[in-house]
């Protein structure tokens, strides 16, 4: 298995603007989690899913952000309009549940300027 | 909520040094917990884990974590540690919930360097 596939790597915008983030769980994964890494908070559960539906998103910081999970194999988590303490690098996740634990991807790193 | 205390913020030992990182945690209820490596630049891995049985718990590298209830704790431990240890380690917690998953909630991170 590939494991959990996130992209981009890197990206660079300027404040204002519409970014999505992309997200590619283990396939069999019924649990697929957003966080959110900075210096100052370290790391942050924003929201998670199962089986496509949006279980806890009280780590959502506000209204500019949401995410969604169309099908079992992909989720979007999207800030509009971004703003610089936007900036940070983005974790999904996904686990089977139980026992199994979880697998994170590999991370966006978002820069806003 | 449950909340998790990662005491030692920066950690700098010599190679061959035995390692011991303190991790704390406040849940009344039934809990898992984890420990994750995250190497410069790259992404968490699952150094080990911990559900039920034996509370002490053996992962890769070398590394072994010893859950005690009663102290609310899950110290990870190393006996010898290597130069290529250098990483943040992260503690973490997740809500017990049957067959499902819930979010882990982390500690904000031991910064660890290992000195040749």
């Amino acid at each position: 298995d590939a494991g959990v596939i996130q992209s981009p790597r890197h990206e660079v915008t300027e404040m204002g603007q519409e970014v999505t983030l992309r997200c590619k769980p283990i396939s069999g994964h019924d649990y697929l989690f957003w966080y959110r890494q900075t210096m100052m908070r370290g790391l942050e559960l924003l929201i998670y899913f199962n089986n496509n539906v949006p279980i806890d998103d009280s780590g959502m910081p506000e209204d500019r952000f949401s995410a969604k999970m169309p099908n079992a194999s992909f989720s979007t988590l999207k800030i509009q309009p971004s703003e610089p303490r936007d900036s940070a690098v983005y974790f999904c996740a996904s686990s089977p549940g139980g026992l199994a634990g979880y697998t994170f991807g590999s991370g966006t790193r978002l820069t806003v300027v | 909520a449950q909340s998790v205390s990662q005491h030692n913020h920066h950690v700098i030992l010599s190679e061959a040094a035995s390692l011991e990182l303190g991790c704390n945690y406040s849940y009344g209820g039934t809990v898992n917990l984890f420990w994750y490596v995250q190497y410069p630049g790259q992404h968490l891995q699952l150094l080990l884990k911990y559900f039920s049985g034996d509370p002490l718990v053996k992962g890769i590298k070398g590394f072994e974590a010893e859950f005690i209830k009663s102290k609310f704790s899950f110290n990870l431990r190393k006996p010898s540690v290597q130069w290529s240890d250098t990483a943040e380690y992260f503690c973490a917690v997740a809500v017990y919930s049957g067959g499902g998953a819930d979010g882990l909630t982390f500690g904000k991170g031991t910064h660890l360097i290992i000195q040749p």
